[in-house]
């Protein structure tokens, strides 16, 4: 099956710095990648969506100058946390899509990132 | 009203027993919906896509009903492995509109 990593799996920062996560598919090609935010007892919060050689599309109310996306290649993006704050300590996680045809719907998670600012 | 309504929990139910939930659905445009499942500090995996017709998977059974505009999912001789939160998630349209409900937290008891 369709395989996503996730790297770092936790961090802890002090506040004002920078955190940046990986999100690889490893055994597909991945033209788009969605990253998620996910507070305890609450639903995964779609953050924005990520193509391969474009501008990421946000969500309403996330800050694009914040959460900085690349997606630099087929297998690989990056979210970064930029002068992180306590209030953005949360669960991260990236899906890809496959683009298979017969599953166009189906995502494939990454493992998530927890991220801790103090 | 909430896109995606769930019932939190949690379920606390005996191993063997039949357990089933529900998940409803604002958008009457939705055209795919699926469970997923996730376990305490772990990714969402996808548990079993709903169909119009139903579908079943061993244990699992999923319905959607779009008249009521409702999924759900019945699991039948739980398991202690069963324990875990149930995500129901709906696509109104391209990957930009899936929205995740809250999760149904399942605990499976000894």
């Amino acid at each position: 099956g369709a395989v996503v990593s996730q790297h770092p799996s936790r961090v802890i920062c002090k506040s004002g710095t920078s955190v940046k996560i990986e999100c690889r598919s490893l055994d597909f090609q991945a033209t788009t990648m969605f990253w998620y935010r996910q507070f305890p007892k609450q639903s995964l919060m779609l953050m924005a969506t990520s193509n391969e050689g474009s501008k990421a599309t946000y969500e309403q109310g996330v800050e694009k100058d914040k959460f900085l996306i690349n997606h630099a290649s087929l297998t690989l993006s990056t979210l970064t946390v930029t002068s992180a704050h306590p209030e953005d300590s949360s669960f991260y996680i990236c899906s890809a899509v496959t683009g298979d045809a017969v599953r166009t719907d189906t995502q494939y998670f990454g493992p998530g990132t927890r991220l801790t600012v103090l | 009203r909430k896109e995606v309504e769930q019932d939190p929990g949690p379920f606390n139910v005996p191993e063997g027993a039949t357990v089933a939930f529900n998940c409803t659905y604002s958008n009457s445009a939705s055209q795919s919906f699926f469970w997923y499942r996730q376990d305490c500090r772990k990714e969402p995996k996808l548990l079993m896509s709903v169909y119009s017709s139903g579908n079943e998977d061993g244990r699992f059974t999923a319905q959607l009903n779009r008249a009521s505009q409702y999924i759900s999912l019945l699991i039948r001789d739980s398991k202690l492995s069963d324990s875990a939160t149930y995500l129901c998630v709906v696509n109104s349209g391209g990957y930009q509109k899936v929205t995740f409900g809250i999760g149904t937290k399942l605990q499976v008891i000894p």
